[in-house]
């Protein structure tokens, strides 16, 4: 089955500072990759995704993300953090073999010291 | 459009009562999604629908829970007879392909006492 990890269930930055969550996942072929951030109380906003193509992909609020098929990854990254970037970060993968769902890593929660 | 709508954003419920969530998916948006919830936890996969069809439902979800998609347009999700670990946020989710790139509404939390 297609999994998710997250290995990293909380992470704490100061505000300036560079940021790279990490995600692994599990899936046989070429994957859809997204990244999602949830704010308290909140539903999910989609930060970025990669279908195929560039492996570097730049999404909203300053956001990037690698896919490196070699290691399974799919990592986050921002260069320099704000502290309203302080949030839950999800990693997902799209399962298209069958059961076409999103699959999602447990999270990763952001903690921003000023 | 403003988006996925979900109604109510909170729900207090005693055991053994039924509950009810509606879901206003984007417009032109074919797929609409269930997930749910728990602190701590990603976003588990409940079910989902293509336009008025109900294609999958997760093995989470017990025979006290059940969706409809009247006329390809809004969900409901009911549970019925709750339990108090039914307590959790319930997600909806639409997309316009089975591509995946699905936006999320705000989601019902739920509180079973």
């Amino acid at each position: 089955a297609q999994s998710v990890t997250q290995p990293d269930i909380h992470i704490t930055v100061s505000e300036g500072a560079s940021l790279e969550l990490r995600c692994n996942y599990s899936y046989g072929a070429t994957p859809y990759l997204f990244w999602y951030v949830q704010s308290p109380g909140q539903g999910l906003q989609l930060l970025l995704k990669y279908f195929s193509g560039d492996t570097l992909v730049q999404g909203i609020k300053g956001f990037e993300a690698e896919f490196k098929r070699s290691q399974s990854s799919f990592n986050l990254r921002k260069p320099s953090v704000h502290w309203s970037d302080a949030a839950e970060y999800f990693c997902a993968v799209f399962d298209q073999g069958g059961s076409e769902k999103l699959v999602f890593g447990k999270g990763t929660k952001l903690t921003v010291n000023p | 459009d403003t988006g996925v709508s979900q109604d109510p954003r909170h729900k207090i419920t005693k055991r053994g009562q039924n509950v009810t969530f509606r879901c206003d998916p984007i417009s032109e948006h074919n797929r609409l999604y269930w997930y749910r919830q728990t602190l701590g936890q990603g976003p588990e996969f409940l079910t989902y629908f293509q336009n008025e069809a109900q294609l999958e439902k997760s093995r989470l979800l017990s025979d006290r829970f059940s969706a409809e998609r009247p006329k390809g347009s809004f969900s409901t999700l009911e549970i019925q007879r709750t339990e108090q670990g039914d307590s959790a946020m319930y997600l909806c989710a639409s997309s316009f392909s089975e591509v995946g790139e699905a936006f999320f509404g705000q989601g019902t939390r739920l509180t079973v006492v």
